[in-house]
Formats: C-alpha cells, structure tokens, sequence
C-alpha cells in the first residue's frame, strides 16, 4: 500500500517568505507528527495529531509555525515569514496509537531559506 | 537532559562481520518503549525493531536484534552478517507513556553513522 508522502520534496525559498508543507499519511493512521531534522538540532518533534486535533503546539520553534490536519488525514505545517534558521528536513510520520506502533516516516521536504 | 545518548557518531564494520551500535536511554517512566531506525543516504527513515520496556524477550527481526538491558538502561542494536547495504545512520529513539498532548512522540538520539566496508 502507499507509505506516507510530503510535498513538495525540496523547497527553496527566500528570507521573508511563507511556505506551506504537507504529509499525506497511510489511510487509517489516526495519529500524525511532525519532526525537524538539521545539524545542529538532530531530530527534534515539533507537534502531533490525534485525528484532527493538535492538543499541544507547544513544540511548535516560533509562533511563525502552524499546523492543521483536516478530515483526519493531509496535514499541512505553515511557516510564515522564513528565516535561515528555518532551514532543515521536515519529516511528516503516521502511526495506528498503540504503544508499540512504529511510526512510518515520509520521504520529507528539505527547506532551504536562503 | 538527553533522554536518548548515541555514544559513537560514527562506525565501521567489514562485510559479513556483526556490530553492535549503544544507546543509553533516561527515563522514570516503567511503560516506555525503544525503537531502531535507519536512515540511508536518500534520507527516508525505515524502522527496524522495536523493544518494549515489559518484554521479557529481547526482540529480533531478521539479522537485527535489540540487546535490552533495562537495569542499565541500554538499548543497544546488534547488526549480524553486515552488508553494504547496511551502510546509513541508524537513530535510536523512544516513546514514553502516552501523553495526551504529545501521543507517542519519539525523543532520538543524534544518531551513528555506520560504514559497511567490502
């Protein structure tokens, strides 16, 4: 069956800019997360979905992120007004929300700021 | 504080031989759970194996097995028969007890670059 997938793949995009990134996970996964993977951070969890609702943004690095997921499934994170720190891999990952459920993980969106 | 410690950033094994990547992991936790994933040079994560902190049995899957050692809280991922293939950075990870803001959201560690040489 189909695995999780981001899009768009790469996105490069200037200081000041918003950009829009989104996870497409595998159909039935109820809960959804997002991580940033860069250098100096490692990978680092940024928010999670349990069907629609984010019960806690407080992951989220500024207050230029956001995140929605509607009907249960495509889930877009927003970042307004890029900065260069902003730059790293965003991996979008599904999972069913039994403990020992493994979380798929998508190809993710490599964002430079530049 | 570092919940998952990845000790070595990089490794290198010969074809055919086993290696063993540490983690050490901090938790007060009792429920947790422990979870291996590679990710090679495309940059996909792929998971493979999981360890559940009330598994009595060391869990394995194919030519990766998981050396849990819960007094010591090691996690530590053993490779058998290693093949160039297996050539990536391999994080381990764990999930705490479900919290109802985060889920199971997983703490990594920085990762160990493996290096599988002919």
């Amino acid at each position: 069956g189909a695995g999780v997938s981001q899009s768009p793949s790469n996105k490069v995009t200037e200081k000041g800019k918003d950009v829009e990134l989104r996870c497409d996970p595998i159909s039935g996964h109820t809960a959804l997360y997002w991580y940033r993977q860069s250098l100096g951070q490692g990978l680092e969890f940024l928010i999670y979905f349990q069907g629609n609702s984010a019960p806690d943004k407080s992951g989220l690095p500024s207050d230029r992120f956001s995140a929605e997921r509607t009907g249960g499934s495509v889930s877009t994170l927003t970042i307004q007004r890029t900065q260069q720190e902003d730059s790293a891999v965003y991996l979008c990952a599904s999972s069913f929300i039994n403990p020992g459920d493994e979380q798929y993980f998508g190809p993710g969106t490599r964002l430079t700021v530049t | 504080a570092q919940k998952i410690t990845q000790t070595q950033p990089g490794m290198f094994v010969q074809e055919k031989e086993a290696v063993t990547l540490d983690c050490t992991y901090d938790t007060s936790d009792q429920s947790y759970g422990l979870f291996w994933y590679k990710q090679p040079s495309s940059g996909e994560m792929i998971f493979l194996i999981y360890q559940g902190s009330y598994d009595e049995q060391n869990a394995t899957e194919g030519r990766y097995s998981l050396n849990f050692q819960k007094a010591r809280k090691s996690a530590n991922l053993v490779i058998s028969a290693s093949q160039l293939g297996d050539s990536a950075m391999y994080f381990c990870a764990m999930r705490e007890a479900s919290n109802s803001n985060s889920g199971y959201a997983l703490n990594f560690g920085k990762g160990t670059s493996l290096l599988v040489t002919p």
